[in-house]
């Protein structure tokens, strides 16, 4: 099935730097949301945001919903060790029913 | 602490068994998802239910797949008969009246030998 193409595919940091990552595809969507899974889990929720331009934050976490609405980012600040994780990005489109998932970014933070 | 649960968090079986997979969705939502994931395609959606309804089931294989939800607490994904192909960890997830916010359960990582 379709997927949104996210980058980096993995990210190596030291504990304490910021964290950037995207999701773009070039279809259109009415709605991103970003997830973290940990290994053995399911994903779990993060951020939600449905209308472009957007910018939401969740503690350290930041997204925003691109202007083209074919893109999203997410932020991370003062990175600590446990957010250590896959990050997928999830889109929908107008009139659909299921979320299509990105590729995920591996994200390692070096204490 | 609402939460979907999935039973069992892992199944190994031979080619040819029945496997059945179930989640119970968190209290009062009406939405319920199946995805499969794996290295090569990561998550693919299988089957989407609201209130109960199959709605969308294009992305399973019909000829070894069904999914139902027998009451609003209990959704089943059975696969017979199984193949090695079918390996994978299975994700139920569940959400309020779209599927926008989808709330993912533990999993169930099926492996057939």
């Amino acid at each position: 099935g379709q997927q949104l193409n996210q980058s980096p595919q993995s990210m190596f940091i030291q504990e304490g730097e910021d964290v950037s990552m995207n999701c773009t595809s070039s279809s259109i969507f009415n709605t991103w949301l970003w997830y973290k899974q940990d290994p053995g889990e399911g994903p779990v929720l993060l951020i939600a945001l449905y209308k472009a331009g957007e910018l939401t934050s969740n503690g350290r976490l930041t997204a925003q919903f691109g202007i083209t609405r074919k893109d999203s980012f997410l932020n991370i600040s003062a990175s600590i060790p446990s957010d250590v994780g896959i990050y997928f990005c999830a889109g929908i489109k107008t009139g659909a029913n299921n979320l299509f998932f990105g590729t995920g970014t591996r994200l390692t933070v070096i204490p | 602490d609402a939460r979907v649960t999935q039973t069992p968090r892992h199944k190994v079986t031979e080619m040819g068994q029945e496997v059945t997979m179930r989640c119970q969705p968190i209290l009062g939502h009406n939405t319920v998802f199946w995805y499969r994931q794996t290295m090569m395609q990561g998550l693919e959606l299988l089957a989407y239910f609201r209130n109960r309804a199959p709605l969308d089931d294009s992305g399973m294989p019909k000829d070894r797949f069904s999914a139902e939800m027998p009451d609003a607490t209990l959704a089943t994904l059975k696969i017979q008969p199984s193949e090695p192909r079918d390996s994978a960890v299975y994700f139920c997830a569940s959400g309020l009246d779209s599927p926008y916010e989808q709330y993912f359960g533990p999993g169930t990582r099926l492996t057939v030998t």
